[in-house]
């Protein structure tokens, strides 16, 4: 079974860091494109970050790009992303998410991890 | 950047069926998905590209893609498929979410 575990989250002040990460298991981790996506709050959906296979191409949203990084450590299955510069538009439950095969979809989540930036 | 539009909400009678729309321009030419989420849930891939099921899922859901609109429908409605419904695409680098559709079983 597909487990993925979200850990990290909590509250941090405007202009402050937080690494949020995710433990896999129960799949070849190091053959799936991972992603993270968040939710604020009453909000929908937003894909925030994709990290390849193994980990040499990333991509991420304009609204997190060169404040947001997202890392891979496939000896030790846990995706990360390490958020700095924190915006109090960045409080959203963050996911870890999966990558579909060639359908560039998420097909397993995990129960999000909950970011609060306020001072 | 792409765009989808979905309708706000979308309520449906109990065993009847629920469409719920997901408008982008040319969005027949990509392929689509579509998400359920259920309050304080994460979220559960339900369709992916346009018509297909994962394993574990009904088959009253079901999905199309043609011309600027995707739709994604619920046959037999039941009181659990009441739920927040997304759906997506892929967009130049970019996976882009719909705004998101509240399905209420009456």
């Amino acid at each position: 079974e597909v487990q993925l575990v979200e850990s990290g989250g909590g509250l941090v002040q405007p202009g402050g860091s937080l690494r949020l990460s995710c433990a896999a298991s129960g799949f070849t981790f190091s053959s799936y494109w991972m992603h993270w996506v968040r939710q604020a709050p009453g909000q929908g959906l937003v894909w925030v970050s994709r990290i390849t296979d193994d980990g040499t191409n990333t991509n991420y949203a304009d609204s997190v790009k060169g404040r947001f990084t997202i890392s891979r450590d496939n000896a030790k299955n846990t995706l990360s992303l390490q958020m700095n510069s924190l915006r109090a538009e960045d409080t959203a439950v963050y996911y870890c998410a999966r990558g579909g095969s060639f359908g560039y979809h998420f097909d397993s989540w995990g129960q999000g991890t909950l970011v609060t930036v306020s001072s | 950047s792409y765009e989808l539009t979905q309708p706000l909400s979308v309520s449906v009678a109990l065993g009847q069926t629920a469409r719920i729309t997901c408008g982008g321009n040319n969005i027949g030419g990509r392929n689509v998905h579509w998400y359920q989420q259920k309050p304080g849930q994460a979220p559960l891939l339900v369709i992916y590209r346009d018509s297909n099921r994962p394993s574990g899922i009904p088959e009253r859901f079901s999905g199309s893609n043609s011309g600027n609109t995707a739709t994604l429908t619920i046959s037999r409605a039941q009181a659990g498929d009441e739920a927040d419904y997304y759906c997506q695409v892929w967009d130049n680098s970019a996976y882009v979410f719909g705004t998101g559709t509240k399905v209420t079983v009456l």
